[in-house]
């Protein structure tokens, strides 16, 4: 099992701030990475896809690094908005396989 | 534009009956795939397809059967329903991920409890 391992488990923050998670994965027979943003009773929605090392990726307020030498990614998520709150996660690709982490679950307080 | 569409949405079996989850997608997707997702873990992969005619096997298999006739359609069959089958179960599809560079779009899940 290659596994991928997220963290924080979970993260409350306040509306305004900003913060960031980990995603730690091992390094050998690296194809890509993605992360994935996942609401309460809806399905995960691709937000980002990395493949080489040093990508970084923005979309908005949340933008992704990847470094693939030393094995991790981070989330970043400016100016949190109560809207943002959902689980994040991260799954590594092996080819035709991917391998998923048990997610970041951030609550946005107002 | 559907996307990926899994039936049904919630499905109670008594242990040792069969059943199939449906799951379609409407993106001319090569790749598709089955994970079931439990408290504490993250989604696992039980099955997935290159393209039609083409099966294999993830990290959790055991009990679960694929068939991929069409590049549509892709349904996983329970033979014999266990309790510990009792899981939320997603479908996702995506081009064919050779190197990885399409993220997956998921169905809205099917929620199985086998009492």
């Amino acid at each position: 099992i290659l596994n991928v391992e997220q963290s924080p488990q979970s993260l409350h923050v306040q509306e305004g701030d900003s913060t960031n998670f980990t995603c730690s994965f091992p390094s050998s027979n690296f194809y890509a990475l993605h992360w994935y943003r996942w609401e309460t009773a809806k399905s995960p929605e691709a937000l980002f896809v990395m493949t080489l090392n040093g990508d970084e990726k923005k979309k908005g307020r949340i933008s992704a690094t990847l470094n693939t030498k030393e094995g991790y990614s981070y989330l970043y998520i400016k100016g949190s908005q109560p809207e943002d709150s959902a689980t994040y996660l991260c799954a590594r690709n092996t080819g035709n396989q991917f391998y998923f982490g048990t997610g970041t679950s951030l609550t946005v307080i107002p | 534009n559907a996307g990926v569409t899994q039936t049904p949405k919630f499905q109670v079996l008594k242990t040792g009956q069969s059943m199939t989850l449906q799951c379609a997608q409407d993106m001319n997707h090569e790749y598709m795939s089955w994970y079931r997702q439990d408290p504490g873990m993250g989604l696992r992969l039980i099955h997935y397809s290159v393209g039609a005619g083409i099966t294999d096997q993830g990290e959790v298999p055991n009990g679960y059967n694929v068939s991929r006739s069409t590049t549509e359609d892709f349904p996983l069959r329970l033979l014999s329903a266990a309790p510990s089958q009792t899981s939320v179960y997603f479908c996702a599809s995506s081009y064919v991920t050779g190197t990885g560079n399409y993220g997956y779009t998921f169905g809205s899940g099917t929620r199985l409890t086998v009492v």
